[in-house]
């Protein structure tokens, strides 16, 4: 079956853009993970959704950062004002329900690059 | 200090080598562990989860010891394929049930 899906693959935008990065989870996943990877680093947390509701945002840098998933499904990163330091692959993931014992499927990522 | 900590390699291994690597991690109320393995500019894929029993998975064998708190891959008769990133992953448990702390990673390179 069709894993998570990331659109686009690669952004390129300028200092001071705003930009949004699509995730389309498994079907049948309520649980819904935003993660980014810097060159060199692990994936690091972002925000976590259980259905349409963000039940753990706390990995979110700062204010500039906000994710939705109105209907429970796709979900959209939006970063406004972006900086060079927000360069990034962003990874999406998701898994059947939340917790540890739930399995997360990435996706391909989003590469984010602010010039 | 991070919370996941990994010797980030390269491991440079013959095929047919064995190799281990290990991993720290500070939160000891950490409540699961995993291996995740990502080849270059690819998503990282679940290896295996780490029991305290220790568990086995063809010629991978995972540990874990929360006394020292600190995980352990071992990886037997090395593969060309075999050559990736490993990833060490902790669930942190009571506040961060639903989420994945990574570290870094160690690069395996596995040559003829």
């Amino acid at each position: 079956g069709a894993g998570v899906s990331q659109t686009p693959s690669n952004k390129v935008t300028e200092k001071g853009k705003y930009v949004e990065l699509r995730c389309d989870p498994i079907s049948g996943h309520t649980a819904l993970y935003w993660y980014r990877q810097s060159l060199g680093q692990g994936p690091e947390f972002l925000i976590y959704f259980q259905g349409t509701g963000a039940a753990d945002d706390s990995g979110l840098p700062n204010d500039r950062f906000f994710a939705v998933r109105p209907e429970g499904s796709v979900s959209t990163l939006k970063i406004q004002r972006t900086e060079r330091g927000d360069s990034a692959v962003y990874l999406c993931a998701s898994s059947l329900g939340g917790g540890s014992r739930n399995e997360q499927f990435f996706g391909p990522g989003t590469r984010l690059t602010v010039l | 200090r991070k919370e996941v900590e990994q010797d980030p390699g390269p491991f440079n291994v013959p095929e047919g080598a064995t190799v281990a690597f290990n991993c720290t991690y500070s939160n000891s109320a950490s409540q699961s562990f995993f291996w995740y393995r990502q080849d270059c500019r690819k998503e990282p894929k679940l290896l295996m989860s780490v029991y305290s029993s220790g568990n086995e998975d063809g010629r991978f064998t995972a540990q874990l010891n929360r006394a020292s708190q600190y995980i352990s891959l071992l990886i037997r008769d090395s593969k060309l394929s075999d050559s990736a990133t490993y990833l060490c992953v902790v669930n942190p448990g009571p506040g961060g049930y639903n989420k994945l702390i990574f570290g870094a990673g160690t690069r395996l390179a596995v040559h003829p």
